[in-house]
């Protein structure tokens, strides 16, 4: 299973693009990049994941560079309540879904 | 569509007691995940299911056992509780469609005495 590397915590002000990102080097080529944040003490919410392109959804966007070692999950316009724990995990269908310890981020008035 | 349900939401056990938790979900997803989450930390698989009667074992299996005879249900027991299984469990439900959102059930907040 790929692991993946996240900064341990990050800052962002509110209404700035919050960008937060991720090393997977050893992901295989089957496997997607996922995003999910977790709120306090609830289940962990989906954000969004693809496999070699971009993506965007309505809550974010996702880059992922060429080699695919890397990504970067992009929050354009970061609230108060996107406050929480964001993991990015590679993930091969039907396989182990491991979430990792990611990042806390905390978004300031 | 009520998406992934767990059952119970809080359950307090003595050491030694049986249980089993209850994920349930309702949009015919293939594979179904159990984690648990102590305080402070991140997720940790217990085990997890790609479809009706296959299991498979997570990072932390031992202390725990599941079944899933139907597709909508997956079942976590703990035979014998101890306090250290005293945690946060999350049921996860995902479809075979690579494009389909993925779904966490709200769950289960247990202490084992």
């Amino acid at each position: 299973d790929a692991k993946t590397t996240q900064p341990p915590s990050m800052d962002c002000a509110e209404g700035r693009a919050a960008n937060l990102p991720c090393n997977h080097s050893t992901i295989s080529g089957n496997e997607y990049v996922y995003w999910y944040r977790q709120i306090h003490s609830q289940g962990p919410q989906y954000i969004i994941h693809g496999l070699k392109n971009n993506e965007t959804n309505e809550m974010a966007s996702l880059i992922i560079t060429e080699d695919r070692k890397s990504s970067t999950l992009i929050l354009p316009h970061a609230t108060l309540r996107d406050t929480a724990v964001y993991y990015c995990i590679v993930y091969n269908q039907g396989g182990k879904l491991i979430f990792g310890q990611g990042t806390e981020l905390s978004v300031k008035p | 569509n009520a998406g992934v349900t767990q059952t119970p939401k809080f359950r307090v056990l003595k050491t030694g007691q049986s249980m089993t938790l209850l994920c349930a979900q309702d949009m015919n997803h293939e594979y179904m995940y159990w984690y648990r989450q102590d305080p402070g930390m991140g997720l940790r698989l217990i085990h997890y299911s790609v479809g009706e009667g296959t299991t498979a074992k997570g990072e932390v299996p031992d202390g725990y056992n599941v079944s899933r005879l139907k597709k909508q249900n997956f079942l976590l027991g703990l035979e014998s509780a101890a306090p250290s299984q005293t945690s946060v469990y999350f049921c996860a439900s995902i479809s075979i469609a690579s494009t389909d959102t993925q779904y966490f059930g709200p769950g289960t907040r247990l202490t084992v005495l």
